[in-house]
């Protein structure tokens, strides 16, 4: 039981260039979520979703998209990066739907933009 | 909008001393409360799930309190030790939606 994983570990992109940062969890949670943690700011929810097919927007979605084609992934696409971009992104996974009980979180992708 | 608050932002004890970590929350529509620890450059890990039904709960040396109607909670460690330094952050729960704390530093020191 492998858990939230997400990869890259680490990446450094240019200004325009776009990406996907990838997220799985082997659970069989229906809740996942992408969050950015920046020092002074903590951790702000970018996009959620409560099941395959079903995404929402969070606080700071501008920027970001997604898809949920299948339970176990969650991916993260950058359009066009920007420095302002650069943070520490974690994904997370829970049981709940309705209301959301223990989120698991993976061990996070540290992104640069220069 | 649905703010948490975390006091204080960094606290140094020496080795065996309990300690007290303060969280609170200006929402008291909260469904549950969730208790994490990240150590630096890592994720977080889950320490204990206060459903809005309990009061409290315990896990080791950790004890957890929730009181939706003073908006806080806190995080009780007792006996403390060196390997429990670490970011200490609380996170309430309003529906599908986390809401998080900015952490408390928390060194423990030999």
């Amino acid at each position: 039981n492998a858990g939230v994983t997400q990869t890259p570990k680490f990446q450094v992109l240019k200004t325009g260039q776009s990406m996907t940062l990838q997220c799985a969890q082997d659970m069989n949670h229906e809740y996942m979520s992408w969050y950015r943690q920046d020092p002074g700011m903590g951790l702000r929810l970018i996009h959620y979703s409560v099941g395959a097919g079903i995404t929402d927007q969070g606080e700071v979605p501008n920027g970001y998209n997604v898809s949920r084609s299948t339970t176990e992934d969650f991916p993260l696409r950058l359009l066009s990066a920007a420095p302002s971009q650069t943070s520490v992104y974690f994904c997370a996974s829970s049981y709940g739907t309705g209301i959301i009980y223990e989120q698991y979180f993976g061990p996070g992708t540290r992104l640069t933009v220069t | 909008k649905q703010e948490v608050t975390q006091i204080p932002a960094a606290l140094s004890v020496p080795e065996g001393e309990n300690l007290v970590l303060n969280c609170s929350f200006t929402d008291s529509a909260i469904y549950n409360l969730q208790w994490f620890r990240q150590d630096p450059g890592k994720g977080l890990t889950s320490l204990l799930l206060i459903q809005s039904s309990q009061r409290e709960q315990t896990s080791g040396r950790l004890n957890a309190s929730l009181d939706k109607s003073s908006g806080r909670s806190t995080l009780y460690i007792a006996a403390s030790q060196p390997g429990d330094s670490a970011t200490y952050l609380c996170a309430g729960v309003y529906g599908q939606n986390f809401v998080f704390g900015p952490g408390t530093r928390l060194s423990v020191l030999p």
